[in-house]
């Protein structure tokens, strides 16, 4: 499809399980965004990638939460041994390269901690 | 520090009302981009707008309408003849320049309710 992929689009898990959420760019867009909505609530910037430079990872909460990505293609948000505050949607964005480009969303992976 | 206060937490109007979302910013920066999502039931982020901050031109786009004031530091948004398909939650948001790059703060977000 034409638009930024994620998956899965749900997943619940159990506390203190490592969970694996992936998301697919729109082709072409060299930047990549993941946020974390909570219920209610606005959208938290996590981490930025582009291209093959270092990336951003201010927004991280904690040590338990890492991405990757290998060059401008997929990535991978993962987060180690999970706590019932993860529980969240996470959203992932891609956009072409530069300040001020709109960013384009995915649909988000609803996230579940038991 | 960037920031964007939506303080309106919920809007309810019936079909056919105009209604004004707002949006207050703060930034440092004398670059920077102002946005707006809608995010309806379904959940995707859908972008509605752009603008640069030496754009100062208010923007229509059918029944949309954007009002960027940097005097007030207001980037509001106005929905003509709503309808039920205007029911979404919307948000502002603000990204500075200077990095490069575009991360954005978000406000809280509107929620709009439009009853026939």
């Amino acid at each position: 499809g034409a638009g930024v992929s994620q998956s899965p689009s749900n997943k619940v898990t159990e506390k203190g399980k490592d969970v694996e959420l992936r998301c697919d760019p729109i082709s072409g867009h060299t930047a990549l965004y993941w946020y974390r909505q909570r219920l209610g609530q606005g959208l938290e910037f996590l981490i930025y990638f582009q291209g093959n430079s270092a990336p951003d990872k201010s927004g991280l909460p904690s040590d338990r939460f890492s991405a990757e990505r290998t060059g401008e293609s997929v990535s991978t948000l993962t987060i180690q041994r999970t706590q019932q505050e993860d529980s969240a949607v996470y959203l992932c964005a891609s956009s072409q390269r530069g300040s001020g480009q709109p960013q384009h969303f995915g649909d988000g992976t609803r996230l579940s901690i038991l | 520090a960037q920031k964007v206060t939506q303080a309106q937490t919920e809007i309810s109007v019936v079909e056919k009302e105009d209604v004004t979302l707002d949006c207050v910013y703060e930034t440092r920066d004398t670059t920077y981009y102002l946005f707006w999502y809608k995010q309806p039931p379904s959940g995707e982020l859908v972008f509605l707008i752009r603008r640069n901050s030496f754009d100062e031109q208010n923007e229509i786009s059918g029944r949309y309408s954007w009002n960027f004031q940097k005097s007030t530091s207001s980037f509001n948004f106005t929905i003509t003849a709503s309808q039920v398909v205007d029911s979404a939650v919307y948000f502002c948001a603000l990204s500075e320049a200077p990095r490069g790059y575009s991360t954005l703060t978000f406000g809280k977000g509107t929620m709009l309710l439009v009853s026939p």
